[in-house]
């Protein structure tokens, strides 16, 4: 079965820490993209990627960083320097193009102790 | 700049009853695509419908349509006869042929569906 994995589904962070969200996916997607979404609020752009080894900033890409070295996967480093609180981070992937979709994974939800 | 703005946070409707969820959009791109999500509480993110800037038909996807006003720059999306696993929160999207990588979010609305 295709699609988009994002593990730990849950995750502790202490102020000071950095931590890093796993997304895997196996749809051959050229494109990954990562979002945060507040309690009770749409979906901010943190950083994307149309190829390997190349991504670009979103809307709020401070106190995150990225890699993208493989086609499937591209991991989100949440730095010590992010003060956001508790949020929840989806993961998704595309074909490029405007008439494509994302599909999402199931999220991971982050929360800063 | 491209924007998408929902301007419902919240609506209650009866079951079985029709239900419009609004959504407007602002771009200068005459080529782009419109999305609809469904977000129910477990938090993954469901595709419902896509819609064209260049298609002349409005979208329809079983129980769901999208009403596309091009000139008024809308696309509502119509839920028939609604159920109650329809209550989720519902996002409109907007992805523009200049920045084809990116996709742009509403904020959403709360739809509940009341037995």
């Amino acid at each position: 079965d295709g699609g988009i994995t994002q593990s730990p589904k849950y995750l502790f962070r202490k102020e000071g820490q950095n931590v890093t969200l796993s997304c895997e996916q196996n749809l051959n997607h050229d494109a990954m993209y990562w979002y945060r979404q507040d309690p009770g609020q749409g979906l901010r752009l943190i950083y994307y990627s149309q190829i390997v080894n190349d991504f670009q900033k979103g809307d709020i890409a401070e106190g995150y960083s990225v890699s993208r070295e493989k086609k499937e996967s591209f991991p989100l480093t949440v730095t010590s320097a992010q003060k956001h609180p508790t949020a929840f981070y989806l993961c998704a992937s595309s074909i490029q193009g405007q008439a494509y979709e994302q599909y999402f994974g199931p999220g991971t939800r982050l929360t800063v102790t | 700049a491209q924007k998408i703005t929902q301007t419902q946070p919240g609506m209650f409707v009866q079951e079985k009853e029709a239900v419009t969820l609004d959504c407007t959009y602002d771009t200068s791109d005459q080529s782009y695509g419109l999305f609809w999500y469904k977000q129910p509480s477990s938090g993954e993110m469901i595709f419902l419908i896509y819609q064209g800037s260049y298609d002349e038909q409005n979208a329809t996807e079983g129980r769901y349509s999208l009403n596309f006003q091009k000139a008024r720059k809308s696309a509502n999306l119509v839920i028939s006869a609604s159920q109650l696993g329809d209550s989720a929160m519902y996002f409109c999207a907007m992805r523009v042929y200049s920045s084809a990588s990116k996709i742009i979010f509403g904020s959403g609305t709360r739809l509940s569906i009341r037995p």
